[in-house]
């Protein structure tokens, strides 16, 4: 079946600008994630959801960042006031059901903060 | 959760078996060692993962050692399709974030 999907692929923005960044789980998996992975680096955790509820959101770097999950499937992650350093690859995964489970991976949305 | 450590950056050559260790000397006893790896700009991609008896599936092998502090992940034929950068990640099973790390990054030449 499909696979997560992410758009867009790529995104150039200015500093300031608000942005947001959507997230298509595979068809049935509760559990979501967002991963961010900066140039260098591995990709570190932002936000768990179960459902339609963040369940862990202790990755968010500030409240500049916020996601939403409205329906238990689609999740968008908003970068409100974007810096520079925001720019990073934001990676979505996906899982089964408890959490616990194999994560599977989309290909990512690479953001540019100008 | 434990810390893991791997070696920067290996070689393999291509058709040869690619052996790729990790250490995890913290682990403890409810804490699964996970393999990821993340191709050129695409998402990390599921492997193999273990508690303690040694794993495989079409993908790789996945040894553990008896005392658990160390594993190895070996990709038995190596292609250049395999070259990539190589997680080892150690997580409870009670717990769902993935800690990455910096990886191994495998070339595999010709």
């Amino acid at each position: 079946g499909a696979g997560v999907s992410q758009t867009p692929s790529n995104k150039v923005t200015e500093k300031g600008k608000y942005v947001e960044l959507r997230c298509d789980p595979i068809s049935g998996h509760t559990a979501l994630y967002w991963y961010r992975q900066s140039l260098g680096q591995g990709p570190e955790f932002l936000i768990y959801f179960q459902g339609t509820g963040a369940a862990d959101d202790s990755g968010l770097p500030n409240d500049r960042f916020f996601a939403v999950r409205p329906e238990g499937s689609v999740s968008t992650l908003k970068i409100q006031r974007t810096e520079r350093g925001d720019s990073a690859v934001y990676l979505c995964a996906s899982s089964l059901g408890t959490g616990q489970e194999t994560q599977y991976f989309g290909p990512g949305t690479r953001l540019l903060v100008l | 959760d434990a810390k893991t450590t791997q070696p920067p950056s290996m070689d393999c050559a291509e058709g040869r078996a690619a052996n790729l260790p990790c250490n995890h000397s913290t682990i403890s006893g409810n804490e699964y060692v996970y393999w990821y790896r993340q191709i050129h700009s695409q998402g990390p991609q599921y492997i193999i993962h273990g508690l303690k008896n040694n794993e495989t599936n079409e993908m790789a092998s996945l040894i553990i050692t008896e005392d658990r502090k160390s594993s190895t992940l070996i990709l038995p034929h190596a292609t250049l399709r395999d070259t990539a950068v190589y997680y080892c990640i150690v997580k409870p099973n009670s717990g769902y974030a993935l800690n990455f790390g910096k990886g191994t990054s495998l070339l595999v030449t010709p």
